[in-house]
């Protein structure tokens, strides 16, 4: 059983392109999260989606970001014109429930560095 | 607002030995559910070991295990006959609906 899939491992861009994120979760698992991590920091929550529903989007910025998880395919992390700020680790996070005793299985990351 | 503290920035244990990373959370909920998290330098987060919050007994995973102390609000993670590879950014979370992340305590387990 594939654990969680994210790609592209690494993504570089400049300054104004868009970043475009990808997330498969584990077989089977229809709850989706979006977590991203700041050099030295902690993971920070950011979205959290079931499918073709965003749940809580809580912690993601207002503008530039959006997140959507479809019927088909993966989830899909979107953060148009990058700015510095934006380089980071963006982790998904999948789990076969969405109630809080489910543990969420993490896939290894997109380090995003952006020029 | 839910928080959760790892005042441990850095930690440093002899191979073989044991060791103890601590974590405190505030939270008004009665029912939730309690995370470590491991990131080796590969940077992926590996899930080492969870601890409902209705539970009493103290969760246990092979040389991992915790002491969980509801009403002190601490979940501290021991590593029994600590190994090279045991070296990782070690983070405590905190689970209602979302995780909840500390800053985490990065272990050097030594030769």
């Amino acid at each position: 059983n594939a654990g969680v899939m994210q790609n592209p491992r690494h993504l570089v861009r400049r300054r104004g392109q868009e970043a475009r994120l990808r997330c498969s979760p584990m077989k089977g698992h229809s709850h989706v999260y979006w977590y991203r991590q700041l050099p030295e920091e902690g993971l920070k929550f950011m979205v959290y989606l079931q499918k073709e529903n965003i749940i809580d989007e809580s912690g993601m910025p207002k503008e530039r970001f959006s997140a959507e998880f479809p019927k088909e395919g993966p989830s899909i992390l979107r953060i148009q014109q990058v700015v510095r700020g934006d380089s980071a680790a963006y982790f998904c996070a999948s789990s076969l429930q969405g109630a809080g005793q489910e543990t969420q299985y993490f896939g290894p990351g997109t380090r995003l560095l952006v020029l | 607002a839910q928080t959760v503290t790892q005042s441990q920035p850095e930690m440093s244990v002899q191979e073989a030995e044991t060791v103890t990373l601590s974590c405190t959370y505030d939270t008004s909920e009665n029912n939730y559910y309690l995370f470590w998290y491991k990131q080796p330098p590969s940077r992926q987060m590996i899930l080492v070991i969870r601890q409902e919050a209705y539970k009493q007994q103290n969760a246990t995973e092979n040389r991992f295990s915790v002491n969980f102390q509801k009403a002190a609000k601490s979940f501290s993670l021991k590593i029994s006959d600590s190994q090279l590879g045991d070296t990782a950014m070690y983070f405590c979370a905190f689970r209602s609906n979302k995780l909840i992340f500390g800053t985490g305590t990065l272990l050097a387990v030594q030769p």
